[in-house]
């Protein structure tokens, strides 16, 4: 079983729509990782999450640590939103091991 | 910032031969990370130092990878001989300070393609 899932695996959406993506991990968490990686490759850092919620910009990332569950929400999302969006998660016990989503390929069309 | 600068951004080579691959983490980050990408497996993060200092290299494939970080603004990731199952494309990246007390954001060079054939 995978340590961490991510639902869609793919995602098309139309310019303007509210945009939903979801990490489900099943191990014990130190912190949480929202990463975008544009089609040309280059990864940006999004998030750390440990707790609750953050926001910047169009986006908001929550996390449920009881539920083992973190979002990333995208408002009024835009063609350049077109990524793959990336959850990785910094496992406890001692291994301090981090441990990656394969990935949601979100489109976005005008 | 120039951020993290990776070189050389695409290498092709031929099997058996040695390969190293540079990175200059962000001026001032104590922490930096050797990531490798490829489609089957997606990101897998291979080594990370904290100070220069080797923390957790449990991601290293094999005895043909090796990391060094002589001094804070370098590092390299080395493999000797390549085979074709290494190519992929070899992230770097560098953040403030990552323990397991506190986490900082990473931020990732730019990639070495390296195809080895």
């Amino acid at each position: 079983k995978n340590e961490v899932e991510q639902s869609p695996q793919n995602l098309t959406a139309q310019e303007g729509e509210f945009i939903t993506i979801n990490c489900s991990y099943s191990v014990g968490i130190s912190a949480l990782h929202w990463l975008q990686q544009h089609p040309g490759g280059g990864i940006v850092s999004l998030f750390m999450l440990s707790s609750g919620k953050k926001k910047h910009g169009r986006l908001i990332a929550t996390i449920n640590i009881q539920e083992k569950h973190s979002s990333l929400h995208i408002t009024a999302s835009h063609p350049r939103d077109s990524a793959v969006y990336i959850c990785a998660l910094f496992s406890q016990g001692g291994s301090e091991k981090l441990v990656f989503g394969k990935g949601m390929k979100l489109t976005v069309n005008p | 910032d120039a951020g993290v600068i990776q070189s050389p951004r695409h290498e092709v080579t031929e099997m058996g031969q040695e390969v190293t691959l540079r990175c200059k983490p962000i001026s001032g980050h104590n922490s930096l990370f050797w990531y490798r990408q490829t489609m089957m497996r997606g990101l897998e993060l291979l080594i990370y130092f904290n100070n220069n200092v080797p923390i957790d290299d449990s991601g290293m494939p094999e005895d043909r990878f090796s990391a060094k970080m002589p001094n804070a603004s370098f590092s390299t990731l080395k493999i000797q001989p390549s085979e074709p199952r290494d190519s992929a494309v070899y992230f770097c990246a560098s953040s403030p300070e990552w323990t397991e007390s506190s986490y900082n954001e990473q931020f990732f060079g730019p990639g070495t393609r390296l195809t080895v054939l």
